[in-house]
């Protein structure tokens, strides 16, 4: 079993619509927690970075952290045709150096 | 453009080579992390320099190595090449060595492998 899961989809959805994208988790030394965009052929991109548990908010997109249930999310509010890409969850925990722990991403079509 | 520069975008190579990847993290980073793409076993992490000294091995094969040199900027070098190396190979920076800094990717070098 892989220490963080993600739905690989592919997920589908209208313009406009509400988005929720979601990882578990099986370690619980897991401290920060990342949501990273990538568009085929280029790198992942930062969206989101988080501490412990609790929400975060930058604009149209929303991170949440359940550290008790090992379950982050990401809502992307009115998602547009431009946020269609594949999402990775990345954890980090304080024992293993700057290692970054990837989920294996979701595939996300907004479609106008 | 995350300011993370890989060279080259893409090499295409034949069993038994050896390659070298090059990476020039953003202005002022100090760490440097390489990571492998590939669609078995998705993202992931290989090694992390910080100013010129190894910071952290993930599980990066023997075949494998990388430095970072005085001007910051790291290579990866990747001998004996094998049909399974075809991947992406991503670099990452950040400002320094502490969890709380994010890491920044640029679009990474696809390696293939005839």
């Amino acid at each position: 079993q892989k220490e963080v899961e993600q739905d690989p989809g592919p997920l589908s959805v209208p313009e406009g619509a509400i988005v929720s994208l979601n990882c578990t988790y099986s370690n619980s030394a897991f401290q920060y927690f990342m949501w990273y965009r990538q568009y085929s052929r280029k790198g992942p991109e930062l969206l989101m970075y988080t501490y412990s548990s609790g929400n975060k908010e930058d604009g149209r997109f929303t991170a949440q952290v359940d550290k008790s249930s090992k379950y982050i999310s990401l809502f992307i509010r009115d998602s547009q045709p431009s946020d269609s890409a594949t999402y990775l969850c990345a954890m980090m925990s304080l024992w293993a150096g700057n290692m970054l722990t990837f989920g294996g991403g979701t595939r996300l079509m907004v479609k106008p | 453009d995350s300011g993370v520069t890989q060279t080259p975008k893409h090499l295409i190579t034949a069993t038994g080579q050896r390659v070298t990847l090059r990476c020039s993290p953003r202005s002022g980073d100090l760490s440097v992390y390489w990571y492998q793409q590939s669609l078995d076993q998705g993202l992931q992490f290989l090694i992390q320099y910080y100013n010129g000294e190894e910071r952290a091995k993930g599980n990066i094969l023997e075949r494998f190595s990388a430095q970072q040199f005085p001007d910051l900027h790291s290579e990866l070098n990747l001998s004996s090449l094998e049909l399974g190396d075809s991947a992406l190979y991503f670099c990452a920076s950040s400002v320094g060595a502490d969890p709380n800094q994010p890491q920044h990717f640029g679009d990474g070098t696809r390696l293939s492998i005839l």
